[in-house]
């Protein structure tokens, strides 16, 4: 059974950091692109980050280029969100995703964890 | 870039039938793209997967009340014998070169 398993989220002053962790089992893991998508209270869903399944390859969505950067470690099937210069409007459930198989399509999601930005 | 847009609101009554809809932006008419649901408090989960040629593949262990057509540069997600559980958020999502987006979301009330 695929699991995801999303830790480190909690509440941070503007900006400062943050690393989020995604615990991934149930496949392999390195045989797959990975994203972050996350929710703001009342907003959708909005496709933070993704990585290629060696890390040679990191796509991030506007609003976080420069402050947010995403990692993996395939020995650890892990995945990482290390997010710097946090903002309120960071504020949301971010959402561990791997990807369908040769679609850049999330497949599986975890359950998430909460980040809130708040002095 | 591609923007998706959807209604934010749909409403039927249990038992019946809806049809979400997904509309992407002018020259990106032929784009495939994926619906996923999200249900209150949990995380999302993905539907399926709608080709531009309007075939559709189901994520693992999703009903076949679930499923997927377009016309144009609309998708569609037609949800049959709505049951009470079906009342969610719905997304489409589509993908570029190495990123994805998504619609704006659809909250649909089972009545």
């Amino acid at each position: 059974e695929v699991q995801l398993v999303e830790s480190g989220g909690g509440l941070v002053q503007p900006g400062g950091s943050l690393r989020l962790s995604c615990a991934a089992s149930g496949f392999t893991f390195s045989s797959y692109w990975m994203s972050w998508v996350r929710r703001a209270p009342g907003k959708g869903l909005e496709w933070v980050a993704s990585i290629k399944q060696d890390g040679s390859e990191k796509n991030y969505v506007d609003s976080v280029k420069g402050r947010f950067s995403i990692s993996r470690d395939n020995a650890k099937n892990s995945l990482y969100l290390q997010m710097n210069s946090l903002r309120a409007e960071d504020t949301a459930v971010y959402y561990c995703a791997r990807d369908q198989g040769g679609v850049l399509v999330p497949a599986q999601w975890g359950q998430g964890t909460l980040v809130t930005v708040s002095s | 870039q591609v923007v998706l847009t959807q209604s934010p609101s749909a409403s039927a009554s249990l038992g019946a039938s809806v049809k979400l809809t997904c509309t992407l932006s002018s020259g990106h008419s032929s784009y495939a793209i994926a619906w996923h649901q999200q249900q209150p408090e949990k995380g999302p989960r993905y539907l399926m997967k709608l080709n531009s040629d309007g075939s559709h593949s189901r994520g693992d262990g999703i009903p076949d009340r679930f499923s997927g057509s377009r016309s144009g540069a609309e998708r569609y997600l037609t949800i049959s014998s709505l049951q009470s559980e079906d009342e969610a958020d719905y997304y489409c999502q589509t993908w570029g070169t190495g990123i994805r987006v998504f619609g704006g979301g659809t909250k649909l009330t089972v009545l």
